[in-house]
C-alpha cells in the first residue's frame, strides 16, 4: 500500500459540531494535500501543507482549517459542521509541494446528521 | 465551467471487449495529466500518467491532445477486475500542483 494512514476511518457527527481528521504521510514526504469527495463526485482540493505552512487553498470556507506537524503528519479541522460536509475526506502525501506523485490514504468517511 | 469534465456513465462492457472514454479540461496551461482508478469505497490510486506522445501500460493506453484539451483512456481485453471508476486528473497551476479531478467514468465489466 501507499504508507499513508488516516484516522478515524468513519465518523458520525451532528450539525454544528466540530471534527478533527488526521493523516500520517508516507515516510520522507513533506507535503500533505487534503481533498473532499462527495458521493458521486470527484475529489475536490481543500488545501495543501508543505513544510508546516499552508501552500494553497481551494474554494472552501474558513471553517475548514488545518495544520502540519514537524513530522509532516497533518490535521484537518472542520467547525460548525453542515449536512453538506458529509463526504469522504482524503489526504494525499507527496514530496516537494505536490510536484511529485501524490499518494492517497484510505480516507475518513464523515456523516453529518 | 468545471476544470475537468467527464461523462460518468456507467459504461457496461462485456468481458474481453475494448472500452474507451475521454475527458476534457478547461485550463490550457495545465501541465500534468493522469488517470486514477478508484474502487468502490476506496481511495483513488494512480493508474498512469498521460504524455503528449501517448503511452501504454499493458492493456491500458492513454492519449493527450493538448490542442483540443482532452485526454483519453482505452482499455483492451477488459477483465472483470477492471470494474472501477476511472478519474481523469489534471494538475493546476499555482505552485502547489493541486489535483483537479473529473467526476469519473464508471466502468462495469460484465461476464
Amino acid at each position: 500500500e501507499t504508507g499513508v494512514t488516516q484516522s478515524p476511518t468513519h465518523l458520525i457527527k451532528t450539525r454544528g459540531q466540530q471534527v478533527t481528521l488526521r493523516c500520517s504521510s508516507q515516510s520522507g514526504h513533506n507535503t500533505v494535500s487534503w481533498y473532499q469527495q462527495a458521493l458521486g463526485q470527484g475529489p475536490q482540493f481543500i488545501f495543501q501543507y508543505y513544510r508546516e505552512e499552508e501552500n494553497g487553498r481551494g474554494n472552501f470556507p474558513p471553517r475548514f482549517s488545518g495544520l502540519q506537524f514537524p513530522n509532516y503528519s497533518s490535521e484537518l479541522n472542520v467547525n460548525a459542521l453542515e449536512l453538506d460536509d458529509s463526504a469522504l475526506y482524503l489526504c494525499a502525501s507527496s514530496l516537494a509541494g505536490g510536484s511529485e506523485t501524490q499518494y492517497f490514504g484510505p480516507g475518513t468517511r464523515l456523516l453529518v446528521l | 465551467r468545471k476544470e475537468v469534465e467527464q461523462d460518468p456513465g456507467p459504461f457496461n462492457v462485456p468481458e474481453g471487449a475494448t472500452v474507451a472514454f475521454n475527458c476534457t479540461y478547461s485550463n490550457s496551461a495545465s501541465q500534468s495529466f493522469f488517470w486514477y482508478r478508484q474502487d468502490c469505497r476506496k481511495e483513488p490510486k494512480l493508474l498512469m500518467s498521460v504524455y503528449s506522445s501517448g503511452n501504454e501500460d499493458g492493456r491500458f493506453t492513454a492519449q493527450l491532445n493538448r490542442a483540443s484539451q482532452y485526454i483519453s483512456l482505452l482499455i483492451r481485453d477488459s477483465k472483470l477486475s477492471d470494474s472501477a471508476t476511472y478519474l481523469c486528473v489534471v494538475t493546476s497551476l499555482g505552485g502547489n500542483n493541486r489535483l483537479a479531478f473529473g467526476k469519473g467514468n464508471q466502468v462495469v465489466v460484465i461476464p
